[in-house]
């Protein structure tokens, strides 16, 4: 069964850029069926969707954060990756990386990964 | 501020059935699908209900999903206490052009 891990730096410095990997197992992120991305939930608040990824590259990106966001897919190491810049104590929130699936008719987010805390603090 | 709309909070007593409302717009619950995840506490989401009313494999048939012009029901019958949890509605939105979550409805079971 496909699985998602997030991993990278849990404590970022405001002004400076969050960089998160999500790695998928037991499944090919080239599957033209997915798109991959990105959810953030901050503490004791509701869930916010950053953007998505297709395997051919194209993406979506919440408007609200779309100046600061780049999320990236390597299909040679079957992962993607999300980048925020300038960050500050408002991007403190654990991160989700999802699997979408049935995009053009029965959309859904079908696969989470457990999730990773990232502080913004000096 | 959420785009889609659902009550904070919901309870009832183990037994019961009990119903969270999710109201959206035209743009995305009156022309997409919803769908709708239960979070656990301290564990991730998880699917509950896609394209309105269909369940995933595995998620018990307590559970229900209903759509109607620009607002979307998830009804859980029999409640349990492993029900306790978080529930979130969301949908596409065609104007955003991207997904939009409700606010989130944290569910007790007394």
């Amino acid at each position: 069964q496909l699985q998602l891990q997030e991993s990278g730096p849990g404590l970022v410095k405001p002004s400076e850029t969050l960089s998160l990997t999500c790695t998928v197992s037991d499944g090919s992120i080239t599957n033209s069926t997915y798109y991959w991305g990105w959810i953030r939930q901050p503490p004791g608040k509701g869930l916010e969707w950053i953007g998505s990824i297709y395997y051919s590259g194209a993406t979506y990106y919440n408007p609200s954060l779309k100046n600061r966001v780049t999320i990236s897919i390597d299909t040679s190491k079957n992962h993607f990756s999300l980048r925020l810049s300038s960050v500050t104590a408002a991007d403190t929130a654990l991160y989700f990386c999802v699997r979408e699936a049935g995009v053009t008719i029965h959309p859904r987010m079908d696969v989470w990964g457990k999730g990773t805390t990232v502080t913004v603090s000096s | 501020q959420s785009v889609l709309t659902q009550p904070p909070s919901a309870s009832g007593t183990p037994g019961q059935r009990v119903t969270i409302s999710c109201s959206g717009s035209s743009s995305n619950i009156g022309t997409n699908t919803v769908s709708w995840y239960q979070q656990l506490p301290g564990t991730a989401p998880k699917l509950l209900i896609y394209t309105n009313n269909q369940r995933p494999s595995g998620v018990p048939d307590r559970f229900s999903g209903s759509k109607s012009g620009t607002s979307a029901s998830l009804a859980i019958s029999g409640l349990q206490s492993e029900d306790e949890a978080d529930y979130y509605c969301a949908a596409w939105d065609d104007s955003l052009n991207g997904w939009v979550f409700g606010g989130g409805t944290r569910l007790t079971v007394l």
